[in-house]
């Protein structure tokens, strides 16, 4: 079945240092991929999204590429932010699966001043 | 309006207790979900609702109750839950075409059962 694979946290980074977050992909037919934040104590926000190969996401300063070659769908920040602290998940929708919107297992971030 | 209403935000319950959570939204979004989160996990996702109709239960014990009154309206029924059950239970909802948009989630009810 469709899956979503994120690299393991938790990432400490001191702030205004490069951020990537690692996220694959396995799904059938073409996925629309996605980043949701959810800061301590929130419900998640949508981050950023893609719904087709070579599209760029991007918000606040991240940003994400769908790579369909890789099926990778990598965030990156330039230049991390105390505020940025949160855990970050990757998801995707797959019209086969009747848009169930599907998780990786997140990624707890950590920004020190 | 673009959010998500989710109330209450706490609440703490008995296991003989009877409670219901309660979601709204005023995007014209026409379909609507309940996830369950424990603590740094993704959430599980327990029942769709699709114009107003349950499309999907992920086999969730019977002692939650989902329930879907109007088209802006998601309450989940709570009764003799066990403290297992103690979690952030998020809301959300999508325009029918889901697979693109993306959902947009609730804050959240944190539920404590003791």
């Amino acid at each position: 079945g469709d899956s979503v694979t994120q690299m393991e946290g938790p990432v400490t980074l001191s702030e205004e240092a490069f951020l990537t977050i690692n996220c694959t992909y396995t799904a059938t037919g073409y996925p629309s991929l996605f980043w949701y934040v959810q800061y301590p104590g929130e419900g998640l926000q949508l981050l950023l999204k893609a719904t087709k190969a070579d599209d760029k996401g991007s918000n606040k300063g991240f940003e994400a590429t769908y790579r369909k070659e890789t099926t990778s769908f990598h965030l990156e920040k330039g230049s991390v932010q105390v505020s940025d602290s949160a855990v970050y998940f990757c998801a995707l929708t797959a019209g086969n699966q009747g848009g169930k919107l599907i998780f990786g297992q997140g990624t707890e971030l950590s920004v020190k001043p | 309006d673009t959010e998500v209403t989710q109330t209450p935000k706490h609440l703490v319950m008995g296991m003989t207790n009877k409670k219901s959570l309660k979601c709204e939204q005023h995007m014209g979004h026409r379909a609507m979900y309940w996830y369950k989160q424990k603590a740094k996990k993704p959430p599980e996702l327990m029942f769709v609702y699709s114009y107003e109709k349950l499309s999907i239960n992920e086999s969730v014990p019977s002692r939650f109750s989902p329930e879907c009154p109007n088209s802006s309206l998601l309450n989940l029924h709570l009764h003799a839950l066990q403290p297992e059950d103690s979690a952030l239970y998020l809301c959300a909802s999508s325009r029918e075409d889901r697979a693109g948009g993306g959902y947009t989630f609730g804050s959240g009810t944190r539920l404590t059962v003791v």
